[in-house]
């Protein structure tokens, strides 16, 4: 398996645009995962999914944020409008229901400027 | 609620030096612990976990639940291992949700 896939790699874009980031991750895998890493705050869990179905929202910052799990091999975190301080690392992860541990993607690098 | 604390953001020691980054948790339940580490501008990868009582990279881990602690060790730090590492737990109700705590840099200077 290839691992967690996440796209894009990199992303700059102006303040007020919307940010589409994207997962694809292990096959066979039931949870996923969206974290947030800054220098400020480490790593955050924004939202998780089990089988699909959003578990905890909790850590998503605000309106602005939202994500979606429209099947078991992909998902989205959105952020409208995005604003400077979204600025950060998005990680994805992915997790079988063993629990044994969680599967990191690479990161998608956004900054607002 | 479930927490990690890690108390140190930067660890600088000399090569050939002991190393220990310091974690403490707080759960009220059995927790599963686990140390992630993160080489520079790379995904996240698990280092070790309390379960399996084993030394990776001459990393070890002990959890002790008196002092709520899971402390990583390496008694001679080599160049190689200058990186970030985060402390994370999960919680007995097996969710699959894991806390990160804020992580601490590890620099190993020559």
């Amino acid at each position: 398996d290839a691992g967690v896939i996440q796209s894009p790699r990199h992303e700059v874009t102006e303040m007020g645009q919307e940010v589409t980031l994207r997962c694809k991750p292990i096959s066979g895998h039931d949870y996923l995962f969206w974290y947030r890493q800054t220098m400020m705050r480490g790593l955050e869990l924004l939202i998780y999914f089990n089988n699909n179905v959003p578990i905890d929202d909790s850590g998503m910052p605000e309106d602005r944020f939202s994500a979606k799990m429209p099947n078991a091999s992909f998902s989205t975190l959105k952020i409208q409008p995005s604003e400077p301080r979204d600025s950060a690392v998005y990680f994805c992860a992915s997790d079988s229901n063993s629990g044994n541990t969680i599967y990191f993607g690479e990161g998608s690098w956004l900054t607002v400027v | 609620a479930q927490r990690v604390t890690q108390p140190e953001k930067l660890l600088s020691v000399f090569k050939g030096a002991p190393v220990e980054l310091k974690c403490n948790y707080s759960y009220s339940g059995s927790p599963e612990l686990f140390w992630y580490v993160q080489y520079s501008r790379q995904r996240l990868q698990l280092l070790l976990r309390h379960i399996s009582r084993e030394s990776i990279k001459g990393f070890t881990a002990d959890l002790n639940k008196g002092e709520t602690s899971f402390h990583l060790k390496k008694p001679f730090a080599q160049e190689e291992d200058s990186a970030m590492y985060y402390c994370a737990l999960r919680g007995s109700s097996n969710t699959g949700k894991l806390i990160f705590g804020q992580g601490t840099t590890l620099q190993v200077k020559p």
